[in-house]
């Protein structure tokens, strides 16, 4: 089922503006994930933000936790165009076990130049 | 460094034949080891996991078969393709559970 919803599902902005993208989630976590994947190749991991975090930074990249409303957020900040990509969000289960991530549809992120 | 690998990277194959998909992991001890299936403007579908040698959980009830024949390889198979089995197979591994997870670059598949 899915667990991660990414909103928007597409967003093209100007190359230097900031990118924001959303992402939802319907059962407790132990930590979310950003990855990133370019077209036809596999993903890259950005972020992981733990449970009790609410707030996490990695160079341009700006990620928040809201667990009370089963939400988080990434941002890109002064965007490149290099940052084409598609966005996901990814959440383990919160038995911990090994069972891998539960992935969203994703966000399809253009910077225009 | 840990490095992760997967062939071939493209694949057509007709309906009704079989399958193997090739995963290895290099750099690594007992990795935990996954494979999903990604649809064209899709999210990632967990197919199965692996915590070990000769163990498998399945999520999903499918055509598919999954084997880890040594510790740092993973194997996806079929024995008999179906038009919907087509789509983007990606090789992931983690050292926990929970935690982050590295992708192989994934293999295209067509069935036809």
């Amino acid at each position: 089922s899915q667990q991660g919803e990414e909103d928007p599902q597409a967003l093209s902005i100007q190359e230097g503006e900031n990118a924001t993208m959303n992402c939802s989630y319907k059962t407790s976590i132990n930590n979310l994930q950003w990855y990133r994947q370019n077209s036809g190749r596999g993903l890259v991991h950005l972020i992981l933000i733990r449970s009790n975090e609410r707030e996490k930074h990695s160079g341009r990249l700006r990620v928040t936790l809201d667990t009370s409303k089963k939400s988080s957020s990434l941002l890109i900040t002064a965007s490149r165009a290099a940052d084409t990509a598609s966005y996901f969000c990814a959440t383990d289960r919160s038995g911990g076990g090994a069972d891998g991530l539960t992935f969203g549809k994703g966000t399809h992120l253009i910077i225009q130049p | 460094s840990q490095t992760i690998h997967q062939w071939p990277a493209t694949l057509v194959q007709p309906v009704g034949s079989p399958l193997s998909l090739e995963c290895t992991v290099e750099g690594t001890s007992n990795p935990n080891l996954y494979w999903y299936r990604q649809a064209a403007g899709r999210g990632l579908q967990l197919l199965f996991y692996s915590v070990g040698i000769g163990q498998i959980s399945s999520e999903v009830p499918q055509n598919l078969s999954a084997s880890r024949p040594q510790d740092r390889q993973f194997i996806l198979s079929s024995k008999k393709l179906l038009l919907s089995d087509s789509g983007f197979y990606l090789c992931a591994w983690s050292l926990r559970g929970p935690d982050t997870q590295y992708f192989g670059p994934g293999t295209r598949l067509t069935v036809l």
